[in-house]
C-alpha cells in the first residue's frame, strides 16, 4: 500500500542540525512532489517546503528559508529535509506528504506518521 | 502569502449534522481539501476538491464550496467524529500551500 516513514526526529540544542528522511513505498515516487508539513505542539498544521517530482524545484516557508533545504532521492524513493541553525521555535513534529493536484485540486495523500524534533538546551 | 480562516471550535450533538467552514480569497481559484487529525496521529484526507471522498472515508463527509468559504459537512456525527479538522489549498498569492488554523470539533 501506498506508504509514507519519517526517521531522523529527537532532541537537539539551538543552533545545531539535524536531518529528517522520509521512504516512500506503494507508488512511484518519482512521479510526485512531495512536502514537509510540521506541527508544534498544540498547535495547528504548518506547511514548510515543496519538492517537485524531478527536485528541479524547491520552495520553502519564509519561517525556515536559509536554514532549511529539501531534497529527494528518486533512486531511492527517499525525501529529505536538512535543517540548519534550529531554533527552540523549530519544535514540532514534522511531517512528509504526497501532493496529489489535478487541475485547481491540491490534496495531501498520504502522510506520513510524523518525527518529533525537539530543540532544546 | 495568503490565509484561510476556519472556527477554532465546533460541537455538535451525536447524531446531528455539523457544517465546518474554511474561508479564504485561494479558495475563489482554488478547491480546498479537507484533513482530519485525531490525537496523537497523522492527518487523514477527508475530504477534497467538488466533494470526493477517499476509499474508506464514510460517505456522512461531503464538501461544498460557495465563493471563497468552503464547507466540511458531516451529516449524523458519530463520537468517532471527534477530532481535529483542516483545510487546506494551494496559495493563489504565490502558487504554494496554505492551511487553515484548524476546527476542534466536539461530538456531544
Amino acid at each position: 500500500q501506498v506508504q509514507l516513514v519519517e526517521s531522523g526526529g529527537g532532541v537537539v540544542q539551538p543552533g545545531r542540525s539535524l536531518r529528517l528522511s522520509c521512504a516512500a513505498s506503494g507508488f512511484t515516487f518519482s512521479s510526485y512532489a512531495m512536502h514537509w508539513v510540521r506541527q508544534a505542539p498544540g498547535k495547528g498544521l504548518e506547511w514548510v517546503a515543496v519538492i517537485t517530482y524531478d527536485g528541479s524545484n524547491k520552495y520553502s516557508a519564509d519561517s525556515v528559508k536559509g536554514r532549511f533545504t529539501i531534497s529527494r532521492d528518486n533512486s531511492k524513493n527517499t525525501l529529505s529535509l536538512q535543517m540548519n541553525s534550529l531554533r527552540v521555535e523549530d519544535t514540532a513534529v514534522y511531517y512528509c506528504a504526497r501532493e496529489v493536484t489535478v487541475d485547481t485540486v491540491m490534496r495531501f495523500d498520504p502522510w506520513g506518521q510524523g518525527t518529533l524534533v525537539t530543540v532544546s538546551s | 502569502s495568503s490565509e484561510l480562516t476556519q472556527d477554532p471550535a465546533v460541537s455538535v450533538a451525536l447524531g446531528q449534522t455539523v457544517r465546518i467552514t474554511c474561508q479564504g480569497d485561494s479558495l475563489t481559484n482554488y478547491y480546498a481539501s479537507w484533513y482530519q487529525q485525531k490525537p496523537g496521529q497523522a492527518p487523514v484526507l477527508v475530504i477534497y476538491g467538488k466533494n470526493n471522498r477517499p476509499s474508506g472515508i464514510p460517505d456522512r463527509f461531503s464538501g461544498s464550496t460557495s465563493g471563497n468559504t468552503a464547507s466540511l459537512t458531516i451529516t449524523g456525527a458519530q463520537a468517532e467524529d471527534e477530532a481535529d479538522y483542516y483545510c487546506n489549498s494551494r496559495d493563489s498569492s504565490n502558487g504554494l500551500v496554505v492551511f487553515g488554523g484548524g476546527t476542534k470539533l466536539t461530538v456531544l
